[in-house]
């Protein structure tokens, strides 16, 4: 069964810091994995899909890599803002084409 | 740029009572899809529907719930007795290419 973990739970940086959130998942047999974003009782904003014949996706501030081998992924942020302060969601796309979320990174950025 | 509508925003019931929540996929798109978020939780799996049927459906989705396309644009997930425990974000998605999913913005059901 797929499971998928996100590292930290939570994490609090001052403005301008570059940061990494780490997404991993039990079962690399994968289609694409996808990073989100989740405002506070909002809906999901998808921030980047990353193909599982790709390594990376890149856009603007935000940087995914994927390992589908060793079942990681991680975002990139660069520099940044307090407006970045969300939880951000990465969810793998299974062999039965749904969805499975991970846990979450709560982030806070400090002005 | 096109995308999946879900109505209401937010629905408040009694315990007991039936609720229909519906999603407008968008308009090109064959598969859709539920999953519901508990406050505090994730994102969990639903119901996935493909012409007129059932395609998959998790260990939540039991005889309480249903789903439908009564007519050519809505796609309904009726509850017919809810719980307390039901009370979450409903999020409907759709896609006509199976390997990346459009989200709507959910429904927040609050069950009494």
């Amino acid at each position: 069964k797929q499971e998928v973990t996100q590292i930290p739970a939570a994490l609090s940086v001052p403005e301008g810091e570059n940061l990494v959130l780490n997404c991993s998942f039990t079962d690399s047999a994968i289609y694409n994995l996808q990073w989100f974003r989740q405002d506070p009782g909002k809906g999901l904003t998808s921030l980047l899909l990353i193909q599982s014949s790709q390594r990376e996706q890149t856009s603007g501030r935000l940087n995914a890599s994927l390992d589908k081998s060793s079942g990681r992924s991680t975002l990139y942020i660069a520099a940044s803002q307090p407006g970045d302060s969300a939880t951000y969601l990465c969810a793998v796309i299974t062999g039965t084409y749904k969805y499975i979320f991970g846990t979450g990174t709560r982030l806070k950025v400090l002005a | 740029e096109p995308e999946v509508t879900q109505t209401p925003s937010h629905q408040v019931t009694q315990m007991g009572q039936e609720v229909i929540l519906r999603c407008v996929p968008i308009s090109n798109h064959l598969y859709f899809y539920w999953y519901r978020q508990i406050l505090g939780q994730k994102v969990e799996f639903l119901v996935s529907f493909y012409n007129n049927e059932i395609s998959e459906k998790s260990e939540i989705f039991d005889d309480q719930f249903s789903v439908e396309r009564p007519d050519g644009s809505n796609f309904t997930l009726k509850i017919r007795s809810t719980k307390l425990e039901d009370s979450a974000m409903y999020f409907c998605a759709s896609t006509a290419t199976l390997d990346t999913q459009y989200f709507g913005p959910g429904t927040r059901l609050t069950v009494l």
